[in-house]
């Protein structure tokens, strides 16, 4: 089956410098993967949406790659704050069959970012 | 303020009740679905509709049922409450089933606890 994984449950690193978070999907080649940010009690919001055919995508602080061959998403954010601390969650669509498709996303990644 | 609107927030309910969480987009989206978030198992898909008058089961349908009579409403109704659906459920729309560039656009989250 299709899965999604994101490589760290925690992720602390210092104010100013660049967090990399990781997902990997496998026995699937997702043609989207999407990242979220996720606060505490509140719904997941969405930050990017990166397409197989686009090998890196920027927004202000934010970066996101996309290895198709590697079956892998990178999702930076450069200069941290503490503002950035949160849980991100990476997710793709995959088909699940009768022409459907669905939203699967990994378990997130709480990052948090030390003064 | 346009978005995802769920009620209730909160919900107790004892096991075999039956109860409706409601979920309201004013977007006009044409993709709606429901997911559930649980701890060490990250959201995961319960139902979704394309459109008005069509809905899917996803991942986890055991015990739910969802219709979609207009394009701005999508109840998910649990027909016998169980402790098993103790979770914190999330209501999510888009343009599309892909989500194009603006992702999905989730609600603030209803938690429920069944006793």
């Amino acid at each position: 089956s299709q899965k999604i994984e994101q490589n760290s449950e925690a992720l602390n690193i210092q104010e100013g410098k660049t967090a990399t978070l990781t997902c990997n999907y496998t026995n699937y080649s997702p043609a989207y993967l999407q990242w979220y940010r996720q606060d505490p009690g509140r719904g997941p919001v969405f930050l990017l949406l990166i397409r197989e055919n686009e090998k890196e995508k920027r927004k202000e602080r934010l970066k996101v790659t996309f290895d198709t061959t590697l079956k892998q998403s990178l999702f930076h954010i450069t200069a941290s704050q503490p503002a950035d601390s949160a849980t991100y969650l990476c997710a793709f669509h995959s088909y699940s069959g009768a022409g459907s498709y669905q939203l699967t996303f990994g378990k997130g990644t709480k990052l948090s970012v030390i003064p | 303020n346009a978005g995802v609107t769920q009620t209730p927030k909160f919900q107790v309910l004892k096991t075999g009740q039956s109860m409706t969480l409601q979920c309201a987009q004013d977007m006009n989206h044409e993709y709606m679905s429901w997911y559930r978030q649980d701890p060490g198992m990250g959201l995961r898909l319960i139902h979704y509709s394309v459109g008005a008058g069509i809905t899917d089961q996803g991942e986890v349908p055991n015990g739910y049922n969802v219709s979609r009579s207009t394009t701005e409403d999508f109840p998910l109704r649990l027909l016998s409450a169980a402790p098993s659906q103790t979770s914190v459920y999330f209501c999510a729309s888009s343009f599309g089933l892909m989500g194009s560039d603006y992702g999905y656009t989730f609600g603030s989250g209803t938690r429920l606890t069944v006793v």
